[in-house]
């Protein structure tokens, strides 16, 4: 079972525009991970949002955290086509391991 | 290495056939995750070490499933009798911290197992 849901499960942007994705998942959580996956270079982390941290920003990666609709967006601006990707959010709930949703792949066109 | 290395990369068995997966986590690494992921679905938690101990394994699908990490290094992940739902990518992530409380996971390149 999975703890996280990704929307869209697919999103196709030309290069230069900017990515969403949704997660939500259902139980409380301690912190919220977003990794990056493609077939070049596996499973990427990107980022680690606390559950008492609303945003947090690494380059143009930009994740936010309502912890009251149990819900996080992932957002990449300007987007390149080397973003091209599966993306993934995983929830720790508590000590051993990550759950992650079903992931939303992003197709980036130049 | 400097990353997460997993061998092999690739492995068919026949159905029955007994596989043994293995895992090199970075070292000084305390903790160490095995994780299962079918074709266009997200990563499934199979079985957490740290050090030598296994602390979690309530991700392994069956008894046929077996994972051990001896010296707290170096891991295996055996799969006896395999059988065709066995195929799938398999996941090796390493981590400093204690679980995966606060601390990114860095995952290996997989292991793409099939059952034929």
């Amino acid at each position: 079972s999975q703890q996280g849901e990704e929307d869209p499960q697919a999103l196709s942007i030309q290069e230069g525009e900017n990515a969403t994705m949704n997660c939500s998942y259902k139980t409380s959580i301690n912190n919220l991970q977003w990794y990056r996956q493609n077939s070049g270079r596996g499973l990427v982390h990107l980022i680690l949002i606390r559950s008492n941290e609303r945003e947090k920003h690494s380059g143009r990666l930009r994740v936010t955290l309502d912890t009251s609709k149990k819900s996080s967006s992932l957002l990449i601006t300007a987007s390149r086509a080397a973003d091209t990707a599966s993306y993934f959010c995983a929830t720790e709930l508590g000590g051993n391991k990550l759950t992650f949703g079903g992931g939303t792949r992003v197709l980036v066109k130049p | 290495g400097a990353g997460v290395s997993q061998s092999p990369r690739y492995k068919v068995a026949k159905r029955g056939q007994d596989v043994a997966l293995r895992c090199d986590p970075i070292s000084g690494h305390v903790s160490l995750f095995w994780y299962q992921q079918a074709l266009g679905q997200g990563p499934e938690f199979l079985t957490y070490f740290q050090n030598e101990a296994q602390l979690d394994k309530s991700g392994l699908p069956s008894d046929r499933f077996f994972a051990e990490r001896p010296e707290g290094s170096v891991s295996t992940l055996k799969i006896q009798r395999t059988q065709q739902e066995d195929s799938a990518v398999y996941l090796c992530a390493s981590s400093s911290g204690q679980g995966a409380r606060y601390t990114e996971a860095f995952f290996g390149q997989g292991t793409r197992l099939t059952v034929v």
